[in-house]
């Protein structure tokens, strides 16, 4: 347990679905980051909010669409998503976003396959 | 671009020590640090390098020269637990945080 949960673990969605990924952390961060693992790549960063404000749109489609309504809940709301879009999705969180010296903390992450 | 460079694979023993390399090319450098993934788990922070030189954790040391865009994390008296993936990630002083293409480290009895 690291301090930062994310809901659902697993999701199977269609491509015409809407879903939402969740998101909390419990540590009293200010700065949080949406990563996308797929297999055999690094870690891409997706979205960064820092104060609940956007800092960073990493080139993101916006089929993507990120919500930050506290510092403490950060959401991924996902619609018409490709196949090419399953991955493992990561929720990371730092406190006031100095990523280096304390650490980054990472969720479990939401397995999503897109059928 | 931005991009960190690791090996893709690593082997060693028990026992044994081994360095997993990390070489950057990014804008705004701040810091290099250093992850562990196990199979079906979730990054976990290991180190971190603001300053130039090696920081010593334990059985984990990384290291950082930012004039060569380099560092190293160096793990010793291996165990098996510490199979796993290891990824290097660069701060920046816009608040990202990129990671590296991650080394696969399989250690063996």
């Amino acid at each position: 347990e690291t301090g930062v949960t994310q809901t659902p673990r697993h999701l199977v969605m269609g491509m015409t679905n809407k879903k939402s990924l969740k998101c909390e952390q419990h540590l009293g961060h200010n700065a949080m980051y949406w990563y996308k693992q797929s297999a055999k790549k690094p870690l891409e960063l997706m979205f960064v909010y820092n104060f609940k404000e956007q800092t960073e749109n990493n080139s993101v489609p916006s089929r993507f669409s990120p919500e930050c309504p506290n510092s403490s809940h950060l959401f991924l709301h996902l619609h018409t998503l490709q196949p090419e879009d399953s991955a493992l999705y990561l929720c990371a969180s730092s406190q006031e976003g100095r990523t280096g010296g304390v650490g980054a903390f990472f969720g479990q992450g939401t397995r999503l396959t897109v059928v | 671009g931005q991009s960190l460079e690791q090996p893709s694979e690593v082997t060693a023993v028990e026992g044994a020590i081994v360095q997993i390399n990390c070489t950057y090319q990014t804008s705004g450098f701040y810091g290099l640090s250093w992850y562990q993934q196990h199979d079906g788990g979730a990054p976990t922070f290991l180190s971190y390098n603001g300053l130039d030189g090696l920081e010593e954790t334990g059985r984990f040391s990384s290291f950082l020269s930012r004039s060569d865009s380099y560092g190293y994390l160096l793990l010793q008296e291996l165990q098996m637990k510490d199979s796993a993936s290891y990824f290097c990630a660069a701060s920046s002083v816009a608040d990202k945080l990129i990671f590296g293409t991650g080394t696969r480290l399989q250690v063996f009895p």
